[in-house]
């Protein structure tokens, strides 16, 4: 079975400043990854994915994540938020060829003025 | 172009009510599926279905039933509504599970809480 690691509940961070969201993985066989975005009070919104190729990925709103297989991690960053950033963020794997998709406990990042 | 549609938006229901969340895609997409969301736990899948008429439990399936009778259509029933199922209510569909543009489609919730 495939579990998902969010390390940190809650990022608080000013405004401008870099953040980093740390996803962790687990599985015995190969998966594609995923970021969601959830802003208040609405639905789930894809940012980006890592199926194969390139391990550093681009998403939308300038972020980005990196996908590194040995340390079976997944981590989101981006260089300067913005107070426009405030969510919550869901990591997910999904088995290549499968279809269910399995979260993490997600990370409320809070970016303060 | 809806996406995935979900009713209603929110809900209040008495303990042993009953009641049914309806989704509906227009993406034509085979798989769906339906997550309950609680503070600290993420997404937690209850039910999913591959195509119509063919459907199977997720992780937290007890209290909860689900038909499939057309591609388009996933409802969620509540048989007899309890406190522990006040949460949030997400249906997903999703494109093919291989492949560039492989991705999970979701509605906007239901707001449930029973009292």
């Amino acid at each position: 079975a495939q579990s998902v690691t969010q390390l940190d509940s809650q990022v608080p961070v000013f405004e401008e400043a870099p953040v980093e969201l740390r996803c962790n993985y687990s599985s015995s066989v190969s998966v594609y990854l995923f970021w969601y975005v959830q802003y208040p009070n609405q639905g789930l919104q894809l940012l980006l994915k890592y199926l194969s190729g390139s391990t550093l990925v681009k998403g939308i709103n300038g972020f980005e994540a990196e996908f590194n297989k040995s340390q079976t991690s997944f981590h989101l960053r981006k260089p300067s938020v913005h107070i426009s950033d405030t969510a919550e963020y869901f990591c997910a794997v999904k088995v290549i060829g499968g279809n269910k998709l399995v979260f993490g406990a997600g990370t409320i990042l809070r970016v303060k003025s | 172009n809806a996406g995935v549609t979900q009713t209603p938006k929110f809900q209040v229901l008495k303990t042993g009510q009953s009641m049914t969340l309806q989704c509906a895609q227009d993406m034509n997409h085979e798989y769906m599926s339906w997550y309950r969301q609680d503070p600290g736990m993420g997404l937690r899948l209850i039910h999913y279905s591959v195509g119509a008429g063919i459907t199977d439990q997720g992780e937290v399936p007890n209290g909860y039933n689900v038909s499939r009778s057309t591609t388009e259509d996933f409802p969620l029933r509540l048989l007899s509504a309890a406190p522990s199922q006040t949460s949030v209510y997400f249906c997903a569909s999703s494109t093919p599970r291989t492949g560039p543009n492989t991705e999970a489609f979701f509605g906007q919730g239901t707001r449930l809480t029973v009292v």
